[in-house]
């Protein structure tokens, strides 16, 4: 059974980074891209970018250059990504998903808070 | 970055009723398009890519059609359990982009 289980809910300062994970079991982690994606409440769902688990290529969208970096470990099969200089517009839940153009299975995604 | 408008915002159907949401692409996105369906508190899950291909354990009243900018989502007969909100997604061109989404009631 393919599964993301994403790491627990964070609450951070303004201005902080967080580095949130995403642990995958049950198929070839190198086999597949990995996504991450914003919700912000009651909100549309955004795209920041993928990474390849073969070679951890990326692509990013644009607007999430500089506020997100993602990497991944093959040896656990985990994907992370990295949000820094945070402010209140980056609180949001965020998701992990599987594929690099439709995301077949996701993890149950995190809630970050931005606050002081 | 194109654009996905998808309408309408909120719909309420009965039990039984056949049920249609739309998406327009600000350019034409070759059938690459996907269907989402989001219960509350939960993550989105995949119904239809390819803008008609039925993904995997998704019940057969869903389908999907369209082509050039439009497209739509139907299910054919209203379930409890279809109360969610759905979004479309193209996968055309960087970057991947969503629908603003549609929250489908029980009436």
């Amino acid at each position: 059974e393919v599964q993301l289980q994403q790491s627990g809910a964070e609450l951070v300062k303004p201005g902080a980074s967080v580095k949130l994970s995403c642990k995958t079991s049950g198929y070839t982690f190198s086999n597949y891209y990995m996504s991450w994606l914003k919700q912000m409440p009651g909100q549309n769902i955004e795209w920041i970018g993928n990474i390849y688990g073969g070679n951890g290529g990326t692509g990013y969208n644009q607007k999430f250059k500089g506020k997100a970096t993602l990497t991944v470990d093959k040896s656990s099969s985990t994907a992370y990504m990295d949000l820094s200089s945070l402010t209140s517009e980056d609180s949001a839940v965020y998701f992990c998903a599987r594929g690099g153009l439709r995301f077949d299975y996701w993890g149950q995604g995190v809630m970050v808070t931005v606050s002081s | 970055d194109i654009q996905m408008t998808q309408s309408p915002a909120s719909l309420s159907a009965s039990l039984g009723e056949t049920v249609s949401i739309e998406c327009l692409a600000s350019e034409g996105i070759s059938n690459d398009l996907a269907w989402y369906q989001q219960k509350s508190g939960k993550s989105p899950q995949l119904l239809i890519y390819a803008a008609s291909r039925l993904q995997d354990g998704v019940p057969s009243r869903f389908s999907g059609s369209g082509s050039g900018t439009r497209y739509s989502l139907k299910i054919s007969g209203m379930q409890p359990e279809d109360e969610a909100d759905y979004f479309c997604q193209q996968s055309y061109k960087y970057p991947l982009t969503f629908g603003s989404g549609t929250k489908l009631e029980i009436k």
